[in-house]
């Protein structure tokens, strides 16, 4: 089963920052958050993952509690391009790192 | 290439017949999955490939399908006896090593079974 629980979709107005939330109250302390996002018919993209302190690249901010139990993806200005199902993935600390994917949300970004 | 490569794009086949999928890694890359991902879901881990360590078949749904890999480069993922439950796209990602690195997805092999 999946350790994240997302909303199923979001919608968000162009240029607009869109956030996404995601709960992972099981988390393990060596786990790491993922974030990744699939526009429809492609495979999966990464976008951005974090242990404990938030992280910023040129895509997305990642905002993670304290208790590390929630996370949020921050995508500051979204454009129509940015719609997509966005999935919050927590890895397995094992040698393999596998990634357990849930659901993800459907984000639409509408003009 | 730049990209993790995966043939063919769309996949027709009868049920009950076998098929092959191929996934080309990124050069370089010693760490290789494949997933299925089934219509509006989320992917399900099938197998994962670590250099020349023992592959972790542990996500492989029954003895039908089967996956190789020869070294660090490409990968076969082949369904015995196809069912119409096996119709999904069935993608392979890429990873730089045991590192905390990214994944690269191909663009998947889409298989429908009639």
């Amino acid at each position: 089963d999946a350790k994240t629980t997302q909303p199923p979709s979001m919608d968000c107005a162009e240029g607009r920052a869109a956030n996404l939330p995601c709960n992972h109250s099981t988390i393990s302390g060596n786990e790491y958050v993922y974030w990744y996002r699939q526009i429809h018919s492609q495979g999966p993209q990464y976008i951005i993952h974090g242990l404990k302190n938030n992280e910023t690249n040129e895509m997305a901010s990642l905002i993670i509690t304290e208790d590390r139990k929630s996370s949020t993806l921050i995508l500051p200005h979204a454009t129509l391009r940015d719609t997509a199902v966005y999935y919050c993935i927590v890895r397995v600390a094992d040698s393999n790192y596998q990634l357990i994917w849930g659901a993800g949300t459907k984000l639409i970004i509408k003009p | 290439g730049a990209g993790v490569s995966q043939s063919p794009s769309n996949k027709v086949t009868e049920k009950g017949k076998d098929v092959e999928l191929r996934c080309d890694p990124i050069s370089g890359h010693t760490a290789l999955y494949w997933y299925r991902q089934r219509l509006g879901q989320g992917l399900e881990f099938l197998i994962y490939f670590q250099g020349n360590s023992a592959p972790d078949k542990s996500g492989l749904p029954s003895d039908r399908f089967s996956a190789e890999r020869t070294g660090e480069s490409v990968s076969t993922l082949t369904i015995q006896r196809t069912q119409q439950e096996d119709s999904a796209v069935y993608l392979c990602a890429s990873r730089r090593g045991r590192m905390d690195t990214e994944a690269f997805f191909g663009q998947g092999t889409r298989l429908t079974v009639v």
